[in-house]
């Protein structure tokens, strides 16, 4: 257990609609990241917040959006749904990313979009 | 941007055997972490590599960084079912840094009995 807790684990959704993934950190933890792991792209880093700021932006769509809340949780805001958004999106949390040291990753959440 | 590629994609060896896995970056090396993760599971963290020769081993696996060659490799000796996952290589994109890891493509492992 990374200590790092994702809701929902599983999602089935349809074309079009919006959905939200939330993430918890672990504790005292106070950068996020948030990726995305797809057959055909592998594991793509989307974004990072450090204490509710935006801190670096990846490949992220901007029909995706993600804000970090004063408690530290995060959440994951997947609008416009498309066929290709279906995947297992992960997220991470590390005390300081200014320091090496190791990403902690939830579970994820497998979102299926048909 | 950074690229990772991990050799082979996929290997099937017999419990017992040994085995490695090689990742190699089209750019300078920062720091090299190596990730394993069960089928449809999170990414569990094995090792992180920080400088050019340095090797580190944990149980039956070890890692090597290599900076001249911009590569990494992951070895597993007498695998063991338990072994059987994805790995992962991700590297930061600057020094001193954990944040926006880019990973590769990564090797899908399996151990028969």
């Amino acid at each position: 257990d990374s200590g790092v807790t994702q809701t929902p684990k599983h999602l089935i959704t349809a074309t079009g609609q919006r959905v939200t993934l939330r993430c918890s950190p672990r504790s005292g933890d106070l950068s996020v990241y948030w990726y995305q792991q797809s057959l055909d792209q592998g594991l793509q880093f989307l974004i990072q917040y450090y204490n509710g700021e935006e801190r670096a932006k990846g490949n992220i769509l901007e029909r995706f959006s993600a804000q970090q809340f004063p408690d530290l949780h995060s959440e994951l805001n997947l609008s416009s749904l498309e066929l290709g958004d279906s995947a297992l999106y992960f997220c991470a949390s590390t005390l300081n990313p200014g320091q090496d040291g190791e990403l902690f990753f939830g579970e994820g959440s497998r979102l299926t979009v048909l | 941007s950074q690229e990772l590629e991990q050799s082979p994609q996929s290997l099937i060896v017999q419990e017992g055997k040994n085995l490695t896995i090689n990742c190699t970056s089209s750019k300078t090396l920062y720091g090299l972490y190596w990730y394993k993760q069960k089928y449809g599971e999170g990414l569990i963290f094995l090792m992180m590599l920080q400088k050019g020769g340095e090797e580190k081993s944990h149980e039956k696996i070890t890692a090597k960084l290599d900076e001249k060659k911009q590569q990494s490799s992951l070895h597993i000796t007498a695998s063991q079912p338990s072994h059987a996952g994805i790995y992962l290589c991700g590297a930061p994109p600057g020094p001193g840094t954990a944040s926006k890891l880019t990973f590769g493509t990564g090797t899908r492992l399996q151990v028969t009995l």
